[in-house]
């Protein structure tokens, strides 16, 4: 099983729409989870973190489920400029010193 | 403020020889991680320095080995490569002590090798 799954899509939605990603995990012991937005063959840059209380920043809305063990990312009012991969990412207590994880990504595509 | 700086950013090599690869890490980071992403799939974690010492390495052969210098910056060195190195080899800075601070990328060299 791997560490990190998410649906690799593509989701093709309409200028508008609220459009929602899921993303499991296997590992429990994992502490930090991230979103990251990826642009194509760009760098992957960091959209969000997800706490446990749950998240907002602006249209975004992060969610995060220890006990089923996923995270979700709901975009409200897509753009045209929200057309990205979102990759799902968990890392260990210090962020900076611990590897990443990343799952394979999840492709939206935001349509006129 | 530089981001994180990449060298270069594409390079083409042929199966066997070798490759280095170079990274400048963001402004006040001391941290540098690896990270190869083949086409279609997530980048995926190759090695981790910090005090010039690699701290952390993923499920990569000996063929893949890095360096860091006193000022911070980084090289991976691929040796022997093979058609299935070709991917985009991603650089990550972080500030160590900073546990609530995640890791930022540079924008990669993507490899290809025929």
């Amino acid at each position: 099983r791997k560490e990190v799954e998410q649906d690799p899509g593509p989701f093709n939605v309409p200028e508008g729409a609220t459009v929602a990603f899921n993303c499991t995990y296997s590992n429990s012991a994992s502490q930090s989870f991230f979103w990251y937005r990826q642009d194509c063959r760009k760098e992957p840059k960091l959209l969000m973190s997800v706490y446990s209380s749950g998240n907002e920043d602006g249209r975004f809305t992060a969610q995060l489920n220890r006990a089923s063990q996923y995270i979700s990312l709901l975009i409200r009012d897509s753009k045209l400029s929200d057309s990205a991969t979102y990759l799902c990412v968990w890392g260990g207590m210090d962020m900076g010193r611990r590897a990443l994880t990343f799952g394979s990504g999840t492709r939206l595509q935001v349509q006129p | 403020d530089a981001g994180v700086t990449q060298s270069p950013t594409h390079l083409i090599k042929t199966r066997g020889q070798q490759v280095t690869l170079r990274c400048s890490p963001k402004s006040g980071h001391d941290t540098v991680s690896w990270y190869q992403q083949a086409l279609g799939q997530g980048p995926q974690f190759i090695f981790q320095y910090y005090e010039e010492e690699e701290r952390q390495r993923g499920n990569f052969p000996d063929r893949f080995s890095g360096h860091q210098f006193p000022n911070y910056s980084s090289e991976l060195n691929v040796n022997a490569l093979l058609l299935g190195d070709s991917a985009l080899y991603l650089c990550a800075s972080s500030r160590r002590r900073t546990s609530r601070e995640t890791q930022y990328f540079g924008p990669g060299t993507r490899l290809l090798v025929l």
